[in-house]
């Protein structure tokens, strides 16, 4: 079964600090994608990242970072000089391809909810 | 563009009461998703359907629910009779086969006294 593991419950950090945010998948199928999205106090789910499972280049963009390694199914989310900003409840997903080709739903993580300290 | 766009709001009604939510998805997209965000139970799929043909409804929790999606442009989530444990955010999402990412509403936050 699909399953999608985000163990820390609540992180806080002082601005400016490093964090990174833990996610860990169960599949059974060959073909996934893996997402991140920001859930700020304001309630919106903002998409940040989509991976699929041929991929598992390291992305950068700006603060943010994503390591994907297969061999341990994680998809970790680094924020580095984190800012007050950055505070929010992340959201770690998971998509398999279902019979036919078409989009499967979104799994998600519990969430981790980021507090960034000023 | 205009992101996905949900309304009410918010909602506020008695026990008993029938309540709509109502979403019109990105245009161009083909598949529709709603979603259920409490504390206890996270977010939760209800329905999704693909061309307007729902697709997996299994997570709809009982006789109570339904969605409708009449055209490409127009879903409706029905709740009848609500009840307090309905209380939720109950978000829309839509996504082109082609991208493969889901675009979500801000949400309508329900709350059945």
């Amino acid at each position: 079964a699909q399953k999608v593991t985000q163990a820390q419950t609540e992180i806080s950090v002082v601005e400016k600090e490093d964090v990174t945010l833990d996610c860990v998948y169960e599949t059974r199928d060959t073909t996934y994608y893996l997402f991140w999205y920001k859930q700020p106090p304001s309630g919106e789910l903002v998409f940040l990242i989509r991976r699929n499972s041929f991929d598992e280049q390291n992305e950068i963009s700006g603060r943010y970072s994503w390591n994907f390694q297969k061999s341990t199914s994680s998809f970790n989310f680094t924020i580095t000089a984190s800012q007050v900003v950055d505070s929010a409840v992340y959201f770690c997903a998971l998509s398999e391809r279902n019979y036919g080709g078409s989009q499967g739903n979104l799994i998600f993580g519990k969430g981790t909810k980021l507090s960034v300290k000023p | 563009d205009a992101g996905v766009i949900q309304s009410p709001r918010h909602e506020v009604t008695e026990m008993g009461q029938e309540v709509t939510l109502r979403c019109k998805p990105i245009s161009g997209h083909n598949s529709l998703f709603w979603y259920r965000q409490t504390m206890m139970r996270g977010l939760e799929l209800l329905i999704y359907f693909n061309n307007n043909v729902p697709i997996d409804d299994s997570g709809m929790p009982e006789d109570r629910f339904s969605a409708k999606m009449p055209n490409a442009s127009f879903s409706t989530l029905k709740i009848q009779p609500s009840e307090p444990r309905d209380s939720a955010v109950y978000f829309c999402a839509s996504s082109s086969s082609y991208q493969e990412t889901q675009y979500f509403g801000p949400g309508t936050r329900l709350l059945v006294l």
